[in-house]
């Protein structure tokens, strides 16, 4: 089937831990995003990517990084440096900027322990 | 500045009634505009857009999406609500400075049996 997947579904961290989030595509589309989502809330944007090798900032970028180095994969690292990074985790792609219907995978869980 | 609002935190309404989910957004240009669900646990799946044409934009589920330009709203609706419609719904706009979404806070709908 056609979709985007992402794992782990759940994953837990400890204190000065690094934890990365797969994120992987097959709808073979140009643009891929990260969002957060904290309890109650809304989404935020932490990177967005419309091509290979390019990646831009979104709102809430600190702690986090990105790679873009396949056109179907867009992993999310989770530094240290994010000082509260519970919250649940939704990538997304779509076909090109936003006008294009953007959609999205089932989400991952990260929490602290 | 660009934004969006979903006036209500929470929507009830019995199963079978009608149901509206309000929107209003505010934009520099010309609206892109959509809606989302999203189920307890889950990625959020796209119902409907508006980019250009017919004000009354219908979806999946029943659901449709009336665009008022003087109002400058976009609320969602569906003649008659099931039980299953119970989740939260997210409405967004496009960001004419970068293309990305500008998302609402979320409004949850419980439909009553």
């Amino acid at each position: 089937d056609g979709g985007i997947t992402q794992s782990p579904k759940y994953l837990f961290r400890k204190e000065g831990q690094n934890v990365t989030l797969s994120c992987e595509q097959n709808l073979n589309h140009d643009a891929m995003y990260w969002y957060r989502q904290d309890p109650g809330q809304g989404l935020r944007l932490i990177y967005y990517s419309q091509i290979v090798n390019d990646f831009q900032k979104g709102d809430i970028a600190e702690g986090y990084s990105v790679s873009r180095e396949k056109k179907e994969s867009f992993p999310l690292t989770v530094t240290s440096a994010q000082k509260n990074p519970t919250a649940f985790y939704l990538c997304a792609s779509s076909q090109g900027p936003t006008g294009n219907t953007i959609y999205f995978g089932e989400g991952s869980w990260l929490t602290v322990v | 500045a660009q934004s969006v609002a979903q006036p209500e935190d929470q929507v009830n309404v019995a199963e079978g009634n009608p149901l509206t989910v309000k929107c209003t957004y505010s934009v520099s240009g010309n609206p892109y505009l959509f809606w989302y669900v999203q189920y307890p646990n889950r990625g959020l799946q796209f119902l409907l857009k508006y980019i250009t044409g017919d004000n009354l934009v219908k979806g999946s589920y029943g659901f449709e999406a009336e665009f008022n330009k003087s109002q400058t709203s976009f609320h969602l609706k569906k003649p008659s609500a099931l039980v299953s419609d119970s989740a939260l719904y997210f409405c967004a706009v496009r960001d004419d400075s970068n293309y990305q979404l500008i998302w609402g806070a979320g409004t949850k709908l419980i439909i009553k049996p």
